[in-house]
This record gives C-alpha cells, structure tokens and sequence, in this order.
C-alpha cells in the first residue's frame, strides 16, 4: 500500500520561499511509471494542480505558477519536494502530494494534507 | 486551461436518495475525467476515472457516465457517510483542472 506523507514548516513569512517535502513509502518512486505530483487547496476552495516530478527528474508545471514553483526529487531518500518562492497571504493553503499514473493522469494516493499558512 | 464547471455548488439530500452530480467542460476532454470525494479535513479520495470505471473499492452505488463536455456522477442510494464534497477532474491536458466541487450535505 503506497503511502506519501508531507512535511515542513506551517508558517512562512510574506516574500519568502515555501518549501514541503513528501515521503514515499510502501513503493519506489524510481520504479517509474508515476508523475509525482503537488495540489493545493485554498481554505474553503477548490483544488489547484501546482506540478509533477517524474523520478527521472522531468517537471511540468501549472503555467498559473511557473515563474515561482521548482519541484525536485530524491530518489535514493524516497522523496519529493516543492518550493513555491515570493509568497503571499494567497499562497495560504492545505499542500497535497499525490500519485499521478503516467498513462492515466489522475490521482490515486494522497498525502494528508499540511497546511502552510503565509503571515508575517 | 480547460475550465471545469459543476453543478450544483452545494445541495441537501436525505439518506436513501438518488442524486446526481453533474460536470461540464469548456472544452471536450473525450472520457478522461476523474471523481473524488472529500471529507473534511481529509485528503480527496478517487472514486471514478475514465468518466465511468470504478477505482477498487468504492461502493457500487456510485457510477459516472458522460464523455466530450457533460458528465454526471450518480449516487444510487445514500449513504450517512456519503455526504461529503465532490470534486471532478480533468486529465485530457495539462494544466490538469478540477471543478469547483459540490458540497452534499444532509437534509
């Protein structure tokens, strides 16, 4: 059973760089065959795809982000990781990482979500 | 962007309903949508992708039809533990986009 699981600071001050990491466990993100993904979700709102990571390191990114969003990778740590720079009080938000398969493009494991909150 | 619209924003229903959830699209995106239902304070949970396949697991009381622009997610009978907040999601390009969600509360 895959299991992603997300971690970092819950309180970012404005102009600064928001960073979350997300651990895989139960599989291996360089079995390949997965984009692995961050979405975020307003308080109260809908959900907003940020990007994806394959394990060979390719990205793609929500063009409504890209200017601000780097998402890397860890193979040999499990891990993934998102830096969202120049945050706002909008950056406000639950971050998800989630498990995209790469023929099918949905999400079908989640992280549980952490709330990272952008206040001086 | 495709922009994915749904309707309605929020409804009541009572335990043993049939409701239906329904999905527009800006744009066709053949069958390559995706339901979740979400829980307060939970992450979502995929039900239904390719417009109609069930994910392993879910209840047979949920099905999804529809392909090009209108879908529709149908809940046969509720359950107490259905109400909750669906979202669908389109997969045919990216940037990948989600509707708005319908929040189903207990009437």
């Amino acid at each position: 059973q895959v299991q992603l699981q997300e971690s970092g600071p819950g309180l970012v001050k404005p102009s600064q760089t928001l960073s979350l990491t997300c651990t895989v466990s139960g599989g291996s993100i360089s079995s390949g065959g997965y984009y692995w993904s961050w979405i975020r979700q307003h308080p109260g709102k809908g959900l907003e795809w940020i990007g994806y990571i394959y394990y060979s390191g390719s990205t793609y990114y929500n063009p409504s982000l890209k200017s601000r969003v780097t998402i890397s990778v860890d193979t040999s740590k499990n891990q993934f990781s998102l830096k969202l720079s120049s945050v706002t009080a909008a950056d406000t938000a639950v971050y998800y990482c989630a498990r995209e398969a790469k023929a099918t493009n949905y999400f079908d494991y989640w992280g549980q979500g952490t709330l990272v909150t952008v206040s001086s | 962007a495709i922009r994915m619209t749904q309707s309605p924003s929020s409804f009541s229903a009572s335990t043993g309903d049939r409701v239906t959830i329904t999905c527009r699209a800006s744009q066709g995106i053949s069958s390559y949508l995706a339901w979740y239902q979400q829980k307060p304070g939970k992450a979502p949970k995929l039900l239904i992708y390719a417009a109609s396949t069930l994910q392993s697991g879910v209840p047979s009381r949920f099905s999804g039809s529809g392909s090009g622009t209108d879908f529709t997610l149908t809940i046969s009978c509720l359950q107490s533990e259905d109400f909750a907040t669906y979202y669908c999601q389109q997969y045919y390009s990216y940037p990948i986009t989600f509707g708005q969600g319908t929040r189903l509360e207990i009437k």
